[in-house]
């Protein structure tokens, strides 16, 4: 079958570091994907994992554990416009395909 | 660059009616995928293209359809609404099996 699992909400404070956890079970992978979403609002790219490590772009960075099937978003310097839904998407490997299978997302609320 | 534009915004159909949605994709990218958003099952994929050809589909009725057009503008169609089909419909372009960039999306309101 096919699962991914987040957090279905968190809150932090405006400044701090916050780390988004998201793993998946899923017939094939390749590759992992973190979007940003804001409430009415397309979802945005953030980052992209196929290798097991840490991808860095910013403040935000991104981790991948494929034996566990487990990856990380992590936030850091967190400002009030970082609130938004985060969506961890998994692509499917088996050919040429573009399909992703997303997590429900997680909801960030960042306080003052 | 023009970013992904889907037509129209916001749209409001009747039961048994059928609707298509227009999505234009990031010039030069072949690759459009539909997604259906809803509040209680997230987003879920209906159908990809790439070069005129459906490459994938996900787990929808048959009453739900696309097709792309070669110059990579995508409509999808659903036929027979029903109250579920409300949604925010999405969709995705790629130049091919890398990061897929949203559109707006449209609003889908079925009374």
């Amino acid at each position: 079958g096919q699962n991914i699992d987040q957090p279905t909400e968190m809150t932090a404070t405006e400044g701090a570091i916050v780390q988004i956890n998201c793993t998946y079970q899923t017939s094939g992978f390749n590759g992992l994907f973190w979007y940003q979403q804001h409430a009415g609002e397309a979802p945005t790219f953030l980052s992209y994992n196929v290798l097991d490590g840490l991808e860095e772009k910013g403040r935000f960075s991104s981790f991948l554990s494929r034996s566990k099937g487990y990856s990380y978003l992590l936030l850091k310097e967190l400002q009030m416009k970082d609130s938004a839904s985060y969506l961890c998407a998994v692509r499917e490997y088996g050919g040429a395909t573009n399909k992703l299978i997303f997590g429900t997302g997680t909801l960030l609320a960042v306080q003052p | 660059k023009a970013g992904v534009t889907q037509t129209p915004r916001y749209l409001i159909k009747t039961r048994g009616q059928q609707v298509t949605l227009s999505c234009s994709p990031i010039s030069g990218h072949r690759s459009v995928s539909w997604y259906q958003q809803t509040p209680g099952q997230g987003l879920q994929f209906l159908f990809e293209y790439f070069s005129e050809t459906q490459r994938n589909k996900g787990n929808f009725p048959g009453r739900f359809s696309g097709r792309q057009f070669s110059n990579s503008r995508s409509e999808m169609n659903v036929s027979t609404l029903e109250l579920g089909d409300s949604a925010l419909y999405l969709c995705a372009s790629s130049s091919g099996g890398d990061t897929q960039y949203f559109g707006p999306g449209t609003r889908l309101t079925v009374l």
